[in-house]
This record gives C-alpha cells, structure tokens and sequence, in this order.
C-alpha cells in the first residue's frame, strides 16, 4: 500500500498570504494524484485531479504540481474560505489512499 | 444538480449489521463507477469499496475481510453497502461518492454525499 504524507500538520497564516501544501508519496505514482478541501461538517471537495488539472469551478487561486514521489498544492492569495483541511490522494496502485490531512488555519 | 444522500447510519451493537444507502440524482447513475468511502470521528478518508457501473466489477479494501458488501440497483438510482459483523473501528462517516469520468475508474471522486454516521459501541 502507498504511504502518502502530508506536511505540515497545521498551516498558521493569514488572509492574502501565500499557502503551500506538501505530499510526498513512499513510491512513485507517477501523476496521479488528487487534493481535496474538507470543511468541518462538509464532505471533501475535488480540488486537483492529476496532480496539477483543477477540477470543474475551482478557483484558478489554486494550483497543483509535481511528479514521482513528491507533490505540492499551492493556493495564492487565501481567501476567508479556503481554510479547511486540505487531503492528497493517490490512485496509482490499489488500493487508493489518502493522506493524514494538513490542517490551514487562520493567524 | 448531482447529487448523493446517504441513509441508513446509526447505533449498533459489536458483531451487528447495518446496510447503507444512497440515493443519487441529477446524472446518468448506471455510468458511473461508485464508491463508499469512510472517516472515522477527527481521522482522515479510507477508501472502503467500489462498484462498477453494470456490478461486475467490485473492489474491497483488504482491511474488511468480506465482512462488507457492495452492490446497486441502477433502475432504482442506489447504492448500498451491506456491513456484517461490524466493530468497534468501523465506526465513522460512510460517504458515498462518485468517480470521477463516466464509465471509467479514474479512482478519484468528484462528487461526495454528506455522510452518515455508524456508531459500533456496546
């Protein structure tokens, strides 16, 4: 089974600034890899497909990068709702997993 | 609009049974490759099972043993989830979601239910 760890466990920052998840895979999957955005109470929300194609009606604030092993989700500029816990998710092998999550909090 | 509700959670007891639901609408249901997907309480996801579009090809997660069983009714637009023997870890919110790309398992999930919540406690 692949490992995927996120990092950090928590994002302290403020709105405007500049957000940068990790996810580093224990194998390569190539490019496939999803994030995905959960709010409390919420069910997750598709984000990135592909390591870096964003999906339907997401703000273009949000990219994605990387390949191989190591991944990274980008959001520009923070908006008052982008904080949440941001997951990453492989679907190379089976079966898929996720990772542990990186929580984003407001400063 | 797409859209997934899932039914059927609540309290059991150790070794009970519960079956699950999940009533979709807005897209063609039979295309769809679907999965159930579960969080237990402050945890992360873990996927748990999939299910074909015409039910001939199912996966389940090796952690379950064939204790749980998926399957769908595409007439009725339904999923379930038929879950034995049930523990005291499988308590979580069992989402159901939909993959990604019609009649193809990309094995990500566009679109997720809200949840429902099984409690295993004695």
């Amino acid at each position: 089974e692949i490992v995927l760890t996120q990092s950090p466990a928590t994002l302290s920052l403020s709105p405007g600034e500049r957000a940068t998840f990790s996810c580093r895979a224990s194998q390569s999957i190539s490019n496939y890899l999803a994030w995905y955005q959960q709010k409390p109470g919420q069910a997750p929300r598709l984000l990135i497909h592909d390591a870096s194609n964003r999906a339907t009606g997401i703000p273009a604030r949000f990219s994605g990068s990387g390949s191989g092993t190591d991944f990274t989700l980008t959001i520009s500029s923070l908006e008052p709702e982008d904080f949440a816990v941001y997951y990453c998710q492989q679907r190379s092998n089976w079966p898929q997993t996720f990772g542990q999550g990186t929580k984003l909090e407001i400063k | 609009q797409v859209q997934l509700a899932e039914s059927g959670g609540g309290l059991v007891k150790p070794g009970g049974s519960l079956r699950l639901s999940c009533s979709a609408s807005g897209f063609t249901f039979s295309g769809y490759y679907m999965s159930w997907i579960r969080q237990a309480p402050g945890k992360g996801l873990e996927w748990v099972s999939y299910i074909s579009p015409d039910n001939s090809y199912i996966s389940y997660a090796e952690s379950l043993k064939g204790r749980f069983t998926i399957s769908r009714d595409n007439a009725k637009n339904l999923l379930y989830l038929q879950m034995n023997s049930l523990r005291a870890e499988d308590t979580a919110v069992y989402y159901c979601a939909r993959d990604f790309d019609y009649d193809l398992l990309t094995g990500y999930f566009d679109y997720w239910g809200q949840g429902t919540l099984v409690s295993v406690s004695s």
